[in-house]
């Protein structure tokens, strides 16, 4: 059974950057848009973007200038920095997987996310 | 952006009764040529992520007890809950994937009465 697991800092200083990993096992990337949520008190759920298995990524206009993922297939994982970070960007942050894919330049999305992590909660304070 | 609605925020129905969701969006996604609605419902527990229940608006995810179903097509979705149990409290979430970003209803919260 596939598992996703996030890992990284809990506590992050405001102005830094916020580094997660999601180690993905018993399965492959291969196919899937890897994606990055959050979720706060105030702002429910949240889609902060994803990467395709093959390296194009999309994401959330919103965040979009500080927002960067990354993904390593030799280790089946991928990654989330979100710079300049404030206190309002603290949240539990989920990984999470989506089948797909893309064809002349338009990525198609299937399934809805079907495996995510358990999420991981970052606290934005000095 | 697709805004989705959710309503109503909350909700507390008998056990064995039916529970009724609704989620709406702020343009159609249905994507023409499928014919297929991007629309998805989870459940989320106190402490989890949110587990996939339906997709394609009506679809339900593998291992999904036959009492959760989805309509609905468009702009306008339902999830209901028939014959409620103890083990579907939960906050449930509709959420889009037709375009990007994806976006996701504030949640209903069902409780037994």
């Amino acid at each position: 059974q596939v598992q996703l697991q996030e890992s990284g800092p809990g506590l992050v200083k405001p102005s830094e950057t916020l580094s997660l990993t999601c180690s993905v096992s018993n399965g492959s990337i291969s196919n899937y848009f890897l994606t990055w949520i959050r979720q706060s008190q105030g702002k429910g759920l949240e889609w902060i973007g994803h990467i395709y298995y093959t390296g194009s990524t999309t994401y959330n206009p919103s965040l979009k200038s500080r927002v960067t993922i990354s993904v390593d297939t030799s280790k089946n994982q991928f990654s989330l920095r979100l710079s300049s970070v404030i206190a309002a960007d603290t949240a539990v942050y989920y990984c999470s997987r989506m089948a797909g894919r893309i064809a002349r330049g338009m990525s198609y999305f299937d399934y809805g996310l079907d495996v995510w992590g358990q999420g991981t909660t970052v606290t934005v304070s000095s | 952006d697709i805004v989705m609605t959710q309503s109503p925020d909350s909700l507390a129905v008998s056990l064995g009764e039916r529970a009724t969701i609704d989620c709406k969006s702020s343009r159609s996604v249905l994507h023409v040529l499928s014919n297929k609605s991007y629309l998805a419902w989870y459940q989320q527990k106190p402490g989890q992520p949110p587990k996939l229940l339906i997709y394609w608006s009506s679809t339900r995810q593998s291992g999904v007890p036959d009492r959760f179903s989805g309509s609905g097509s468009g702009t306008d979705f339902t999830l209901t809950i028939s014959n409620v149990q103890a083990e579907d409290v939960a906050i449930y979430f509709c959420q889009q994937y037709y375009s990007s970003p994806l976006t996701f209803g504030g949640g209903t919260k069902v409780e037994i009465k």
